[in-house]
């Protein structure tokens, strides 16, 4: 197994411009996330999906779109990129019903916005 | 508001040197304290997932206990491979949403 997988792995990107995070995970679990981590402020949740069909706000929804048209991929939409839209994301997935299964994280996009 | 906060920010130690890592946390009925180690430019990995006040776990030179009211991630002879971020999350009151601390940055200096 792949486990969860993320492109690009880098990124520059000018004011205003838009781009999708894609992420991607081989483990048949039901629900998705996406995190940002920026310097000394952990992770925040940005959107996350319990299921196909099925998405929902996190703690810094604002700039960003999330859809979830199959089980394994959980792309997110950055629109209008903003400088204070750099960071790093990451996305992780958990076969979880009730916040007790393990979240399993991929390697991390790293974007720059100028 | 739930919350989770980890200290040291930092800590540096020699090899051998033993020492623990705190998570402290409130949230309203606790269902499971996660740890994860993070490596620079890396993704968190995770380490240990505890669920109830007096348990422990353990993994190579890494234990974790867990009471009503915080988590130690205790470090015993540490090697300059164990250096990295450690982070502890909990979920959320109610969800299947974790909230993450800041983090503790151990470097094991050989």
């Amino acid at each position: 197994n792949a486990g969860v997988t993320q492109t690009p792995k880098f990124r520059i990107l000018k004011i205003g411009q838009s781009m999708t995070l894609q992420c991607a995970q081989d483990m048949n679990h039901n629900y998705m996330y996406w995190y940002r981590q920026d310097p000394g402020m952990g992770l925040k949740l940005i959107y996350y999906s319990v299921g196909a069909g099925i998405t929902d706000k996190g703690e810094v929804p604002n700039g960003y779109n999330v859809s979830r048209s199959t089980t394994e991929d959980f792309p997110l939409r950055l629109e209008l990129a903003a400088p204070s839209q750099t960071s790093v994301y990451f996305c992780a997935s958990s076969y979880s019903r009730d916040g007790r299964d393990t979240q399993y994280f991929g390697p991390g996009t790293r974007l720059t916005v100028l | 508001e739930d919350q989770v906060t980890q200290s040291p920010e930092a800590l540096r130690l020699q090899e051998g040197e033993s020492s623990s890592l705190n998570c402290s946390y409130t949230v309203s009925g606790l269902r499971g304290l996660f740890w994860y180690r993070q490596d620079p430019g890396k993704g968190p990995e995770f380490l240990f997932t505890l669920y109830s006040a007096g348990e422990e776990k353990e993994k190579e030179r890494l234990k974790a206990t867990l009471t009503k009211k915080e988590s130690f991630l205790h470090i015993t002879a540490p090697k300059p491979e164990d250096s990295a971020t450690y982070l502890c999350a909990v979920p959320q009151g109610g969800s299947e949403k974790l909230v993450f601390g800041k983090g503790t940055k151990l470097t094991v200096n050989p």
